[in-house]
């Protein structure tokens, strides 16, 4: 069982936007920016999407973007595009100098 | 090219030991942590920890403490991970990733290894 909480799959239409939630507790998303989500196709490594929240790194698409409220961090995405089909993993740096992942989403663009 | 280039796949026997290396190029080597995250077969991903490039300091994840020791080679620009005491449940593809920090920890990796199977097997 992972630490953070991810729905296991979420699904759209090319063009629609979706939002994947990350549920943790106090101890983690409630009390610290360092949140980041990962996109991972099959077989490849993780590629960081967004960090700090709500930063993304040099060169991402705008259609993905982050956000926190309380315990829960969100991912977005926007403007769905087939190559957007993938796993997608949050992160949290927790108390202690331990970092945390959730599960995982599957992302399906119908 | 920036990159970082893990070794070869490994297949173990339970009790035995495993050491994958991970080696820098394209950037300052002493610059960025270095953290390791495995993956199980049709699993999520894991933190194990991270080590410091320029000064050698450690953390692991409480889970791994004593079985795990990640060391680094300057001369090289290559960090190791070494997992004692293998389990069946240690199969799984390890990935050695850069910190976005600069000479700190932020926790968001910027960049991955291509990941080491590991496979344990009697």
């Amino acid at each position: 069982q992972s630490a953070l909480t991810q729905p296991a799959s979420v699904s759209g239409s090319p063009g629609q936007s979706i939002t994947i939630s990350c549920t943790g507790t106090s101890s983690d998303i409630g009390s610290y920016e360092f949140v980041s989500w990962y996109q991972q196709h099959p077989g490849k490594a993780p590629k960081l999407m967004i960090y700090d929240v709500s930063n993304r790194p040099s060169g991402l698409s705008n259609r993905f973007s982050g956000s926190k409220s309380g315990n829960t961090a969100f991912l977005s995405i926007s403007g769905l595009q087939a190559e957007d089909e993938a796993d997608y993993f949050c992160s949290s740096y927790r108390m202690s100098n331990t970092l945390v992942f959730g599960g995982g989403t599957k992302v399906t663009v119908l | 090219q920036v990159q970082l280039v893990q070794s070869g796949a490994e297949v173990k026997k339970p009790g035995a030991s495993v050491k994958v290396s991970c080696k820098a190029s394209g950037y300052t080597f002493t610059n960025n942590y270095i953290h390791w995250v495995r993956q199980a077969p049709g699993q999520g991903l894991e933190w194990m920890g991270a080590i410091n490039p320029s000064g050698g300091s450690t953390n692991y994840a409480q889970k791994f403490q004593g079985r795990v020791t990640m060391t680094r080679d300057t001369s090289t620009s290559t960090v190791y991970m070494d997992l004692s005491s293998l389990r069946s449940d240690d199969a799984a593809v390890y990935y050695c990733a850069r910190d976005l920090g600069w000479l700190l920890k932020v926790y968001a990796f910027d960049l991955w290894g291509q990941g080491t199977m590991v496979t344990v097997s009697s």
